[in-house]
């Protein structure tokens, strides 16, 4: 099982929206609704932000949202803010016996 | 309030073992499983093994079978990871991590990480 595909880096402005794909295959995101996403701040672990594609857990705020077309999924960061930069996982369902297939990261950085 | 208490660091030389554990409390144990997520330096995520404490229905991923053996004691609800022959590939944070008994559950709750280092 591959690790997912997202662009090394994205980067805007404060107040700006930036958008993280995270591409599959048919055998995880394209045939489940359990893709999640995680935030890690530098030498932190991470942190849940997105649940079954679109969901928030509780305490995350509505500025980060998650959708998927096919195979591949998307966050987006609206209103970008200082404290958003930091790196981006996306995370896929793949089955009973491969559970979370891991994308590459994405660093997003706030000019 | 939930806590995840991991053992910690290790430093070891290929082809030592190396059994490493993780402590959850503050919830119900039968509710949630426990893994481990790691990430060598400077690289991503990578999910390795992950156990029901309850039960001890556990996963293993293709990527480290044979290499790894994950266990739990539900009295004490920990969860222990053990390597047969570490390789300096090896060396990374490894996260435990949580996640509900529900099929298909995301990872909710990641623990401060144990380094460990492989190196001759």
């Amino acid at each position: 099982q591959s690790a997912l595909t997202q662009p090394r880096s994205v980067s805007g402005s404060p107040g700006q929206s930036v958008t993280i794909s995270c591409t599959g295959t048919n055998s995880d995101v394209g045939r489940y609704n359990y893709v999640s996403w995680y935030q890690q701040h530098p030498g932190k672990a991470p942190k849940l932000i997105i649940r079954d594609v679109s969901q928030w857990p509780s305490g995350v705020p509505d500025r980060f949202s998650g959708s998927k077309s096919g195979s591949t999924a998307s966050l987006t960061i609206s209103g970008l803010q200082a404290e958003d930069e930091a790196d981006y996982y996306c995370c896929s369902y793949a089955g009973t016996y491969m559970p979370y297939v891991f994308g590459t990261g994405t660093r997003v950085t706030v000019l | 309030e939930v806590q995840l208490v991991q053992s910690g660091a290790e430093v070891k030389k290929p082809g030592e073992s190396l059994k490493m554990s993780c402590k959850g409390s503050g919830y119900n144990l039968f509710n949630y499983w426990l893994g481990w997520v790691r990430q060598a330096p400077e690289k991503g995520l990578e999910w390795v093994a992950i156990i029901s404490p309850a039960d001890s229905n556990s996963r293993v991923s293709p990527s480290f079978q044979g290499r790894v053996t994950i266990s739990a004691d539900q009295s004490i609800n920990t969860a222990y990871l053990q390597w047969s022959s570490l390789q300096v590939s090896d060396s990374a944070i490894y996260y435990c991590v949580r996640r509900p008994a529900v099929t298909a559950s995301p990872i909710d709750y990641w623990g401060h990480g144990t380094l460990v280092t492989v190196s001759s």
